[in-house]
């Protein structure tokens, strides 16, 4: 059981580029969710998703795509990357019902230049 | 104001100190209260989760959740090095569909 993993580890992006980050869970939770981290500001929401075929914005969702097509993969796309997307990106899958139990990957660190 | 307000430290303590994290929040609409414990450069992980107001006790962890006042604590009795880390408060409403985090309390343990 990995849990919840992401790729890639780092990575480094230009102005402009786009990428995918990827994230998987096998644990069969419906939800999942996509947070970036900074320095003072905590762990801010960008997308979520309640189950395949259904997202939503959270606090920060400017900047980013997502899709969910299975249950188990929910990738977060960049479309035009610019340095204020430079952050930690943590994809987290939680139980279906309370106590919402939310289970974290290991995180892509993305710098921007 | 922020959803969620949490004091940054750092805090140092010597080994065997008892320890009190506090966040204070904002929306009364929410109603899970979680702590997580993050270390360098890894994914946060799930400590201890409240429902509603009370208290909750998982070993050397204390989870205490005061509606009323918008304030929820993590005591750590007994501290060890290897509590060493950040914790991070979060909180949803009902639906679970959004968490609002704390930005962290940096904790050492001195040995």
């Amino acid at each position: 059981n990995a849990g919840v993993t992401q790729t890639p580890k780092f990575q480094v992006l230009k102005t402009g580029q786009s990428m995918t980050l990827q994230c998987a869970q096998d644990m069969n939770h419906e939800y999942m969710s996509w947070y970036r981290q900074d320095p003072g500001m905590g762990l801010r929401l960008i997308h979520y998703s309640v189950g395949a075929g259904i997202t939503d914005q959270g606090e920060v969702p400017n900047g980013y795509n997502v899709s969910r097509s299975t249950t188990e993969d929910f990738p977060l796309r960049l479309l035009s990357a610019a340095p204020s997307q430079t952050s930690v990106y943590f994809c987290a899958s939680r139980t279906s019902a309370g106590p919402y139990e939310q289970y974290f990957g290991p995180g892509t660190r993305l710098t921007v230049t | 104001q922020k959803e969620v307000e949490q004091d940054p430290g750092p805090l140092s303590v010597p080994e065997g100190a008892i320890v009190s994290l506090n966040c204070t929040y904002s929306n009364s609409a929410f109603q899970y209260f979680m702590w997580y414990r993050q270390y360098s450069r890894k994914g946060p992980e799930l400590l201890m989760y409240t429902y509603s107001s009370g208290n909750k006790e998982d070993g050397r962890f204390t989870a205490q959740v005061d509606k009323s006042s918008k304030y929820i604590s993590l005591f750590i009795r007994d501290s060890q090095p290897s509590d060493s880390a950040t914790y991070l408060c979060a909180m949803s409403t009902n639906t679970g569909n959004q968490f609002y985090f704390g930005t962290g309390t940096s904790l050492t343990v001195i040995p």
